[in-house]
């Protein structure tokens, strides 16, 4: 099973800063990543496919990158709507797997 | 627009069988596979089970197989997840979702409680 480790769990910052978030592969995914959001009471949200694109209607202060075992969903400038928990995903190899979450906080 | 909408959830007793249905509009369904996730109560998200768009295969995560069977009716546009000897742990939102890169959706879920 591919694991998918998030780093850090919780990440804290104030309006405008950047964030970067982590997601570490056991073994190669290749570019079959995805992002996501989740807000309370909500279905996940597609930010990012593919490791790199952004998905319809997502704002352009979200990006990602990475290939092969190490990815990065950035938020350029962080906003008060953005607090929720991050998931990475992968969709290469059985079973599918999901990464324990990055949780946001805007102070 | 994909739209996904699960049907089928409830409350169930432990060792109860209960059916999820996913009506699915919006692209074509029958050149797309088709996925069933969960997500347990304060859990992150699960992948339970595929079929492939043609029906022709099958994959379940290991903590379902044998007990959910998926299926789908191409001619109907949907998909379908057998539960059988439901345990407490198979409480979540059970969501159905395509996961193909730029093509992917997820519907809102239902809920499944397992519990006497």
């Amino acid at each position: 099973e591919t694991v998918l480790t998030q780093s850090p769990a919780i990440l804290s910052l104030s309006p405008g800063e950047r964030a970067t978030l982590s997601c570490r592969a056991s073994q190669s995914v290749g570019a079959y990543l995805a992002w996501y959001q989740q807000k309370p009471g909500q279905a996940p949200r597609l930010l990012i496919y593919d490791a790199s694109n952004r998905a319809t209607g997502i704002p352009v202060r979200f990006s990602g990158s990475g290939s092969g075992t190490d990815f990065a969903l950035t938020i350029s400038t962080l906003e008060p709507e953005d607090s929720a928990v991050y998931y990475c995903h992968q969709r290469i190899n059985w079973p599918l797997t999901f990464g324990g979450g990055t949780k946001v906080e805007i102070k | 627009q994909v739209q996904l909408v699960e049907s089928g959830g409830g409350v169930v007793q432990p060792g109860g069988s209960l059916r999820l249905s996913c009506a699915a509009s919006g692209f074509i369904f029958s050149s797309r596979g088709m996925h069933w996730l969960r997500q347990a109560p304060g859990k992150g998200p699960e992948w339970v089970a595929y079929v492939r768009y043609d029906g022709s295969s099958k994959y379940y995560a290991d903590s379902v197989k044998g007990r959910f069977t998926m299926s789908r009716d191409n001619s109907k546009s949907t998909t379908s997840l057998q539960m059988n000897s439901l345990k407490s742990e198979d409480t979540s939102i059970y969501y159905c979702a395509v996961l193909e890169g730029a093509t992917t959706a997820w519907g809102r879920g239902t809920l499944v409680t397992v519990s006497s």
